[in-house]
């Protein structure tokens, strides 16, 4: 099965970029990696996902380097509402684990 | 837009008393899951549907059965709740199951109080 590893929590200030890294041991060849966001009392919410290279949407960057063994989420200019916790399973596992706690602070 | 609704949001229970939470998703995917997330924890696959008539075991799967009604519907049964299940219960739906099969969408969550 894939393993995630993800650091547990991340501060930050207003206005900075953020990066939060994951590790994803034995991914699969054909499997995706994906990024969620979840505020309090709320149900995870997808935000990016991406296979290799890069992916930008209107929220995020994805880096995926080619060995594919890790996944870096990219958040520009981070304002106090992007405070969530933050997870990256894959599809073939689905599995979410702890994810990273990001606190933004003013 | 309804996506995935879950019921109840919220329900306390005795040890021993046994329910069942609902999910229904309108989006006609194949795919449901039920999660779990203890207080301060991430989530916890319980079981999933990768498609209707199918059901299989997650992370956690001990104390729990599941029933795929039907396309839309899949609930997630306590036969005799334990206070070791106190927690929030998501349900989740996915176009189809592994690689390529799409996003999640998540309900809500049921909060279950076990005493």
């Amino acid at each position: 099965l894939a393993k995630t590893t993800q650091p547990i929590s991340m501060d930050s200030y207003e206005g900075q970029e953020v990066n939060i890294t994951c590790s994803h041991n034995n991914i699969a060849t054909n499997d995706y990696i994906t990024w969620y966001q979840q505020f309090p009392s709320q149900g995870p919410r997808f935000i990016i996902q991406g296979y290799k290279t890069k992916v930008t949407n209107e929220v995020a960057s994805l880096f995926i380097p080619a060995d594919r063994k890790s996944s870096t989420l990219s958040l520009p200019r981070v304002s106090l509402s992007d405070t969530a916790v933050y997870y990256c399973p894959s599809y073939n596992d689905m599995r979410f684990g702890a994810g990273t706690r990001l606190t933004v602070k003013p | 837009n309804a996506g995935v609704t879950q019921t109840p949001k919220f329900q306390v229970l005795k040890t021993g008393q046994s329910m069942t939470l609902q999910c229904a998703q309108d989006m006609n995917h194949n795919s449901m899951y039920w999660y779990r997330q203890d207080p301060g924890m991430g989530l916890r696959l319980i079981y999933y549907s990768a498609s209707e008539g199918t059901t299989d075991k997650g992370e956690v799967p001990n104390g729990y059965n599941v029933s795929r009604l039907n396309k839309r519907e899949f609930s997630l049964r306590l036969e005799s709740a334990a206070p070791s299940q106190t927690s929030v219960y998501f349900c989740a739906s996915s176009y189809s199951q592994g690689a390529g099969g799409g996003e999640l969408f998540f309900g809500e969550g049921s909060r279950l109080t076990v005493l």
